[in-house]
């Protein structure tokens, strides 16, 4: 099993839809959790940081269970921009980052 | 500001032939990582460097890879006596340092063996 899972996907999904991507992590320990961006053969960029409270940024919301150790991310009204694949990541140690896989999006017009 | 660099952007190495993969991270930054990105897969862990402590090298998959960062900042990843499952994208990252977390990649180096 590995450590940080996600659903590979492709989802497509209209333009205007809400669309939700879960990602379960195995390590307890972990402390800290993100979701990176990546474009097609471009690096990972930061989409932002995943709190025990939940956080929003705009059209975009994560959330942390820990009692079920998984963190999701939804995007409201989505845009054909959002098209890419999300990457979700969970800390081991103070340094140490696992990737998930990714999830990939694709935004319909 | 400059963000990472890395070089060669693609490079195209004979099975068995050594390789040497430079990253250019971000002033200032004093942690850096190199990751490996092969086809469908997520990023793997290679190696991490944080400051002038001795780097992380749990994650390299054997031997033959090594990697130096010299002064604190320049870091370069050699592969020896290259194999084609080592074809990948080589990425680079950087971090301000122990109290951040946000990692800022580089562009990466796509190497393919043949």
């Amino acid at each position: 099993r590995k450590e940080v899972e996600q659903d590979p996907g492709p989802f497509n999904v209209p333009e205007g839809a809400t669309v939700a991507f879960n990602c379960t992590y195995s390590n307890s320990a972990s402390q800290s959790f993100f979701w990176y961006r990546q474009d097609c053969r471009k690096e990972p960029k930061l989409l932002m940081s995943v709190y025990s409270s939940g956080n929003e940024d705009g059209r975009f919301t994560a959330q942390l269970n820990r009692a079920s150790q998984y963190i999701s991310l939804l995007i409201r009204d989505s845009k054909l921009s959002d098209s890419a694949t999300y990457l979700c990541v969970a800390s081991r140690g103070t340094y140490k980052y696992i990737f998930g896989t990714g999830t990939r999006l694709k935004v319909l017009a | 500001g400059a963000g990472v660099s890395q070089s060669p952007s693609n490079k195209v190495t004979e099975k068995g032939k050594d390789v040497e993969l430079r990253c250019d991270p971000i002033s200032g930054h004093t942690a850096l990582y190199w990751y490996r990105q092969s086809l469908g897969q997520g990023l793997e862990f290679l190696i991490y460097f944080q400051g002038n402590s001795a780097p992380d090298k749990s994650g390299l998959p054997s031997d033959r890879f090594s990697a130096e960062r010299t002064g604190g900042s320049v870091s370069t990843l050699t592969i020896q006596r290259t194999q084609q499952e080592d074809s990948a994208v080589y990425l680079c990252a950087s971090r301000l340092g122990l109290a951040t977390y946000e990692q800022y990649f580089g562009p990466g180096t796509r190497l393919t063996v043949t």
